[in-house]
């Protein structure tokens, strides 16, 4: 079984589109993230939820709006999508929030606005 | 702030030469390290970390890393690569109150035969 998985793996999708991108783990982690990837590899974390509440909130457009049902899943929804939200998207999780947790990855989301 | 140097964009070396690639981090209290790897299409999977203790921390696939403290380093090595290990090298910073980590731009490693 995976223990960090995504969905869908691709999405393409026009401008001023609504989407939704879904989290899960099997790890029975207490934290989940969200990072973003752009076109230069560079990753950035955008939210991160611990036991279903937001503890992290980096600078992120409010069209972008994550939702934690449980604590097991984290998803990523977004807004009017713009050109520049194209990126790979990865969902996380960890143990606890506590910074010496290690995290673990999903595969990742590629994200194609046209 | 918290922030992470990769100086090296892009290394390539031989199947069966040694490697090392840099990392330079800058934070304000002890840091929690740490190098993923990425693979083509795939996700970051954890190499090694350092969060106290021996400063020279090995991890998976024959990796290990050393942090220098006085050179605010914690550069990753291998004695010898092996084709499988062309990817994307990332060290990162974690620490403070949240687990948020802090990424370096990346180090896109390549093997020649």
């Amino acid at each position: 079984d995976t223990a960090v998985s995504q969905t869908p793996k691709y999405l393409v999708t026009q401008m001023g589109n609504d989407k939704s991108i879904k989290c899960e783990q099997n790890l029975g982690h207490d934290t989940m993230y969200w990072y973003k990837q752009d076109s230069k590899k560079f990753l950035k974390i955008m939210f991160s939820y611990n036991n279903k509440e937001l503890i992290i909130n980096e600078t992120v457009p409010n069209r972008f709006s994550p939702k934690s049902p449980d604590k097991a899943h984290l998803n990523l929804h977004i807004n009017s999508l713009e050109l520049g939200d194209s990126a790979v998207y990865f969902c996380a999780s960890s143990p606890s929030e506590r910074p010496n947790t290690e995290a673990f990855f999903g595969q990742g989301t590629r994200l194609t606005v046209v | 702030a918290q922030s992470v140097t990769q100086p090296d964009i892009h290394i390539t070396v031989s199947e069966g030469a040694s490697l090392e690639l840099r990392c330079n981090y800058s934070y304000g209290a002890t840091p929690y390290l740490f190098w993923y790897v990425q693979s083509p299409g795939q996700g970051l999977q954890l190499l090694l970390k350092y969060f106290s203790g021996d400063t020279l921390v090995q991890g998976i696939k024959g990796f290990e890393a050393e942090f220098k403290r006085s050179q605010s380093s914690f550069n990753l090595r291998k004695p010898s690569v092996h084709w499988s290990d062309a990817a994307e090298y990332f060290c990162a910073v974690g620490g403070g109150a949240t687990n948020k980590l802090i990424f370096g731009t990346g180090t896109l490693l390549a093997v020649q035969p």
